[in-house]
């Protein structure tokens, strides 16, 4: 079935260390990707997103990284900051005759120390 | 541009009782959709709408009815409240399937 998992639930980092957040979903089909960040009592907000025809995007400071061959999806955070503490969710877009199907990770909690 | 937004941001209800969560965006996007979200777990798809008049089923439907009479605004419903539906609703629209969604601040509902 269609799944996206995450490989850690929670991830502690120092301050102005560089994070990894890694996912793996189980969609072959799956044609787009995409990273949220949700802080306590928010929606999810956009970080970065990644089409399959892609195997690296770069934003401000984050990087995406997609590995088809093992269905794998990693975030990167460069420099983390205390504002980057929050939990981020993965999400693959499941093509569903034409429409947007999101199946989204569980999410990791990502905390940083000072 | 206000986004997308949702009201009521908090709501208690008593089981069997029904009400509507409200959701409009002023981004003229043509996708929308609901969206549950429970402790520990990802967001999990309730129903979308690829444009007015157009909806459909997501992951989980049962006990929830849509409708999209215009493009700004998804209202969804809840016909007879269980305490299995208590969650935080998040709304999104995006400009077409495949796009970036953007997210409304979210409804805590509690149902007892």
């Amino acid at each position: 079935g269609e799944s996206v998992g995450l490989h850690l639930p929670t991830l502690s980092v120092q301050e102005g260390d560089n994070s990894i957040i890694n996912c793996a979903y189980s969609n072959s089909a799956s044609d787009y990707f995409i990273w949220y960040k949700q802080e306590s009592g928010k929606g999810p907000q956009f970080i970065i997103d990644i089409r399959s025809n892609m195997d690296k995007r770069q934003g401000q400071r984050v990087t995406v990284l997609l590995n088809k061959t093992v269905k794998h999806l990693s975030l990167q955070i460069a420099a983390t900051q205390p504002g980057d503490s929050a939990v981020y969710f993965c999400a693959e877009n499941v093509p569903v005759q034409g429409a947007q199907k999101l199946v989204f990770g569980q999410g990791t909690r990502l905390t940083i120390n000072p | 541009n206000a986004g997308v937004t949702q009201t009521p941001k908090f709501q208690v209800l008593k089981t069997g009782q029904s009400m509507t969560l409200q959701c409009a965006q002023d981004m003229n996007h043509e996708y929308m959709s609901w969206y549950r979200q429970d402790p520990g777990m990802g967001l999990r798809l309730i129903h979308y709408s690829v444009g007015a008049g157009i909806t459909d089923q997501g992951e989980v439907p049962n006990g929830y009815n849509v409708s999209r009479s215009t493009t700004e605004d998804f209202p969804l419903r809840l016909l007879s409240a269980a305490p299995s539906q208590t969650s935080v609703y998040f709304c999104a629209s995006s400009y077409a399937p495949g796009y970036e969604q953007y997210f409304g601040p979210g409804t805590r509902l509690t149902v007892t």
